[in-house]
Parts: C-alpha cells; structure tokens; sequence
C-alpha cells in the first residue's frame, strides 16, 4: 500500500538557518506529492505540490523537488522565521478514483528568534 | 478566499454520549472527506464522498461512526456512543483537481474531548 515517512522531529532553529525536513514515500505508479502545513489550532493547509518527476513545488520560500530515484520529496527553505512555525506534513494521492491522501505523521518545527 | 466550514470548533463529551460534526465544503467540490487527526499523528481518512455516495469508508468504524452527505453538500459525521480514545481532532476536506493533482483543502477542524 501507500505510506510516507517523514524526519521525526521535533525540529528547533534559529530565524534566518537552512531547513530541510526528509520526506520519503513508498507507491506503486506515479503519486502526486504534496506538502501540508497546520498552525497551531488550525486544518491544514497546502504549502507545495508536485505531480510528476522532477517537478519542484514551491511557495513562499519553501521548495521541494519530486524525486522517483530515491522516492523523496524533502522540503527545503533557505531562511526560516519565526512565523515558519509549524507542523509540516508530507503527503501522497494515487491517480485514479478515490485519490485519497495519505499523511506523514508530521513534523513539529520550532524557530527561535 | 473560498473556505470548508465546519462546526463546532471545540466540543467536550463525556463517554457514552451521542457528538455530531458538520462540514459545509467549498461550492462546487463534488469530493467530500472526512479525516480523523490524534495528536502527535498525521490524519487518518474515515470517509469520502463522491457528491452523495460513499467512495471510502472502509476505515470508519460503522458500529458506532455514521456519516451523511443527503444532498450532496454538506456533510454530517456522527459518534454514539463516543469512547475516551475518540478524542482528536476532526478534520473535514474537499477537493478539486488543480493541474493534474487532486488537491484537498481543509476546514479548521473540530477538535473533540471525551471525558
């Protein structure tokens, strides 16, 4: 079946440090990936997407390149706030008709000022 | 923006009690999901709908979660009677496929304690 694992965290840096959370995923054909974002008390909502290999997602600072070889999709920035504070979670759809996703269990990131 | 709206935001029950959920999905999203989230964890997909019909509920445990979408809008998720390991966050979705890629937005999420 599908399944995503993702770097343990918690994660804690300092404003202005690189960030990478691994993301890694097991599928048979081709996903679609996806990285979701939940602020404290809040749903989800859709950072990044990426529907083919070697497509790089991105939005507001944020990267993430689909990668079939190694079957990842890690997330980059390369300067985080204080405001990136997070849970970042990975996620993949199969084609087909019930296109479900299917999670990550999520990773906690803390940016220190 | 549009937005999924869900009601209420925070519910507290006490065990053996009857708890009701509702989404108002995005106009037009024919895909309705209904995720359970336990904290620390990523969600977990309790049930999809494709305009009024079930797709999925295979992981939706039917002696005591039921789950409507009459006229193919809104949805309601039901737990009676709610047990203590019920307590999580219910997060409701609909989708739209956006290049190619079926993408979920998410409402806030209703976050439920059992006593």
């Amino acid at each position: 079946g599908n399944s995503v694992t993702q770097m343990e965290g918690p994660v804690t840096l300092s404003e202005e440090a690189f960030l990478t959370i691994n993301c890694t995923y097991t599928a048979t054909g081709y996903p679609s990936l996806f990285w979701y974002v939940q602020y404290p008390g809040e749903g989800l909502q859709l950072l990044l997407k990426a529907t083919k290999a070697d497509d790089k997602g991105s939005n507001k600072g944020f990267e993430a390149t689909y990668r079939k070889e190694t079957t990842s999709f890690h997330l980059e920035k390369g300067s985080v706030q204080v405001s990136d504070s997070a849970v970042y979670f990975c996620a993949l759809t199969r084609s087909g008709s019930a296109r479900q996703l299917t999670f990550g269990s999520g990773t906690q990131l803390t940016v220190l000022p | 923006e549009a937005e999924v709206a869900q009601s209420p935001r925070y519910k507290i029950t006490e065990k053996s009690q009857a708890v009701a959920f509702w989404c108002d999905p995005i106009s037009g999203h024919a895909t309705l999901y209904w995720y359970r989230q336990i904290l620390g964890q990523g969600p977990e997909l309790l049930v999809q709908f494709q305009d009024e019909s079930v797709v999925d509920d295979s992981q939706l445990p039917k002696d005591r979660f039921s789950a409507e979408r009459l006229k193919g809008v809104d949805s309601t998720l039901k737990i009676q009677p709610a047990e203590l390991g019920d307590s999580a966050m219910y997060l409701c979705a609909s989708s739209l496929v956006v290049s190619g890629a079926n993408v979920l937005t998410f409402g806030a999420g209703s976050r439920l304690t059992v006593l």
